[in-house]
């Protein structure tokens, strides 16, 4: 069964760097059916994709975000990662880590938990 | 940039309903869809791809629907555990959201 869990600081300062890290466990993320996603949820609002990452290295990021967005994967080490940069309050929000089943054209199919980052001085 | 719109926003039901929603995207994403089930504090689950897919381990009273740029989630008969946010999801070009309907005990 493949798991995902976000990692990383739940407190981040207005104009800082956000920095999270999601370790994959159970599967593969060097498997090339799969890709792997950063989604983000404010607290009471809707989801919002952030971009996503090939075992290649390959990326493509929501072009509202792109600016500021880098996402980078570590094969040796199961894990894939999202820096968001100076960042604002309307940064806050619950962060996902999700795989993306590319080989039925890319739906979310297993998520992570979730982890609360607020921005905050 | 798609737009998704799902309707309702919110919908009050009662177990054994039929239950219907919609989500309609601003162009055609050739059935590049997903429905997403979520309840507080926990991440989405996967319930249907492909518009019409039902994803494995999935109870079959959930069913989608559609093409184009009209989609339908529909839960046959409501259960207890079925009271949650749904949201539509189009993955033709990146990926974006609908706003998410809550279904909601009448």
């Amino acid at each position: 069964q493949v798991q995902l869990q976000e990692s990383g600081p739940g407190l981040v300062k207005p104009s800082q760097t956000l920095s999270l890290t999601c370790t994959v466990s159970g599967g593969s993320i060097s498997n090339s059916n799969y890709y792997w996603s950063w989604i983000r949820q404010p607290a009471g609002k809707g989801l919002e994709w952030i971009g996503r990452i090939y075992t290649s290295g390959s990326t493509n990021y929501n072009p509202s975000l792109k600016s500021r967005v880098t996402i980078s994967v570590d094969t040796s080490k199961t894990q894939f990662s999202l820096k968001l940069s100076s960042v604002t309050a309307a940064d806050t929000a619950v962060y996902y880590c999700a795989r993306v089943a590319g080989d039925r054209g890319g739906d979310f199919d297993y998520w992570g938990q979730g982890t609360l980052v607020t921005v905050s001085s | 940039d798609i737009q998704m719109t799902q309707s309702p926003s919110t919908l009050s039901a009662s177990v054994g309903d039929r239950v219907t929603i919609t989500c309609r995207a601003s162009q055609n994403i050739n059935g590049w869809l997903a429905w997403y089930q979520q309840k507080p504090g926990k991440a989405p689950k996967l319930l249907i791809y492909r518009a019409s897919s039902l994803e494995s381990g999935v109870p079959s009273r959930f069913s989608g629907s559609g093409s184009g740029t009209e989609f339908t989630l529909t839960i046959s008969s409501l259960q207890p555990d079925d009271f949650a946010t749904y949201y539509c999801q189009q993955y033709n070009s990146y990926r974006t959201f609908g706003q998410g309907t809550k279904v909601e005990i009448k």
